[in-house]
């Protein structure tokens, strides 16, 4: 089972809204819909924000959204703040022996 | 509020067995409606799951290293535990434990422990 590809880095400006992709296979993120979003900051405890490709984490700000469309989710952070500055993972539910894919990861950078 | 922490040696010499464990507070680990995972990154890697157990003791290993891994329950402490033989130096990594929901959702992880294999 191969990683899901995510863009090694995002950067943009505060209020502005950046998009993390999140590309997988037929096999992964095409055949279900169980793709959740990690936030992490260093040395802290991975932070769930979405799960079930859209579900927004409860306590999560709405600024946070999730999508797909056929192999590949997405992440969007709108109105970006500095304290969402952190590393980003998705992952995947694959039904196979190995039933769990995750990303690559994504660092986002607020400039 | 769900917490859990990893605890267990940073340095593990190779070949020999590397274990740790995950107190879990805020939640039974004798639930009925959650698995119990590990996950691992090496540094510059993605995450890789390494397995899970069920309340009942059921467990489902990562194809990879199942030859390797024993997870265990103990639901006196609350606690549930990691075993992973015969090391190397490709087994140095970040270990994560995680709470899983409906066997598809990690909602809670613990902080990670860096496990360093060496001499």
């Amino acid at each position: 089972q191969s990683a899901l590809t995510q863009p090694a880095s995002v950067s943009g400006s505060p209020g502005q809204s950046i998009t993390i992709s999140c590309t997988g296979t037929s096999s992964d993120i095409g055949a279900y819909n169980y793709v959740s979003w990690y936030q992490r900051h260093p040395g802290k405890a991975p932070k769930l924000m979405i799960s079930e490709v859209s579900n927004r984490r409860s306590g999560v700000s709405n600024r946070f959204s999730g999508s797909k469309s056929g192999n590949t989710a997405s992440l969007t952070i709108s109105g970006l703040l500095a304290e969402d500055e952190a590393e980003y993972y998705c992952t995947s539910y694959t039904g196979s022996s190995t039933p769990y894919v995750f990303g690559t990861g994504t660092e986002v950078t607020v400039l | 509020q769900v917490q859990l922490q990893e605890s267990g040696p940073g340095l593990v010499t190779p070949s020999q067995t590397l274990s740790l464990t995950c107190t879990v507070s805020g939640a039974s680990i004798s639930s009925g409606h959650f698995y119990w995972s590990w996950i691992r990154q090496p540094a510059g890697e993605e995450p890789e799951w390494i397995g899970r157990i069920y309340t009942s003791g059921i467990t489902m290993y990562s194809p990879s290293l199942q030859s390797r891994i024993i997870l265990s329950l103990d639901t006196s402490e609350n606690q549930f535990s990691l075993r992973l033989t015969s090391v190397t130096a490709a087994d140095t990594a970040v270990y994560y434990c995680a709470r899983l929901v409906d066997r598809h959702l990690f909602d809670y992880w613990g902080q990670g422990i860096l496990v360093t294999v060496s001499s």
